[in-house]
């Protein structure tokens, strides 16, 4: 059965605390993408990564960070640094290029800062 | 600056009914265009990819056309369902190989509702 997975669905944070948020797929796509989706916004790129090793920030990576020691892995920790971390977080992944193949999601991760 | 526009904002229909959704860009220059459904709580879906060649293309009850010369995409739902209850967004892509993998412009979609 492939596909992305993301875990845990909801997850509740306190101020002041990191959290990390899995992706994993078994597409065995070598591009992988974070994105946020906050109420009347469209989904905002957060961190993105071509190859294993690599990644580069998005529109709004600040307060996030990422790895991506493995090809079907790539997890994103939000920081306290992260002013406003509440949001809907939706991974996704490609075979190549994002503008030129298709984009593959995960079924997103809710977080609650409490 | 590269925009999505989505209308309308949320739509409500009566189960069995046709809608038609639309979409406005000023990406450029243009890759493709696509289609999707999110449920919610849930990932978006594709439902098509257009390159600016293709007109029309449709996917079950559901038919995006592409006028690359106005920008703008419509999609229709034909025979609505109530499975069909969904946000619908709006993905531009731009074309561009060199500069990073990810360049794609979201919409903030269109809530549809389909009642019996």
């Amino acid at each position: 059965d492939g596909g992305i997975t993301q875990s845990p669905k909801y997850l509740f944070r306190k101020e002041g605390q990191n959290v990390t948020l899995s992706c994993e797929q078994n597409l065995n796509h070598d591009a992988m993408y974070w994105y946020r989706q906050d109420p009347g916004q469209g989904l905002r790129l957060i961190y993105y990564s071509q190859i294993v090793n690599d990644f580069q920030k998005g529109d709004i990576a600040e307060g996030y960070s990422v790895s991506r020691e493995k090809k079907e892995s790539f997890p994103l920790t939000v920081t306290s640094a992260q002013k406003n971390p509440t949001a809907f977080y939706l991974c996704a992944s490609s075979s190549g290029l994002a503008g030129f193949n298709e984009q593959f999601f995960g079924p997103g991760t809710r977080l609650t800062v409490l | 600056k590269n925009q999505v526009e989505q209308s309308p904002q949320s739509l409500i229909i009566l189960e069995g009914k046709n809608c038609t959704l639309q979409c406005n860009y000023t990406v450029s220059p243009f890759s493709n265009l696509r289609w999707y459904k999110q449920d919610t709580g849930r990932g978006p879906v594709s439902l098509t990819i257009m390159t600016f060649s293709e007109n029309t293309k449709s996917n079950r009850r559901y038919t995006a056309t592409l006028d690359a010369d106005t920008k703008q995409s419509s999609l229709h739902i034909t025979a609505s369902q109530l499975s069909d209850s969904a946000s619908y967004i709006c993905v531009v892509s731009v074309g561009e190989i060199t500069g990073g993998g990810n360049k794609l412009t979201f919409g903030t979609g269109t809530q549809l509702k389909v009642e019996l």
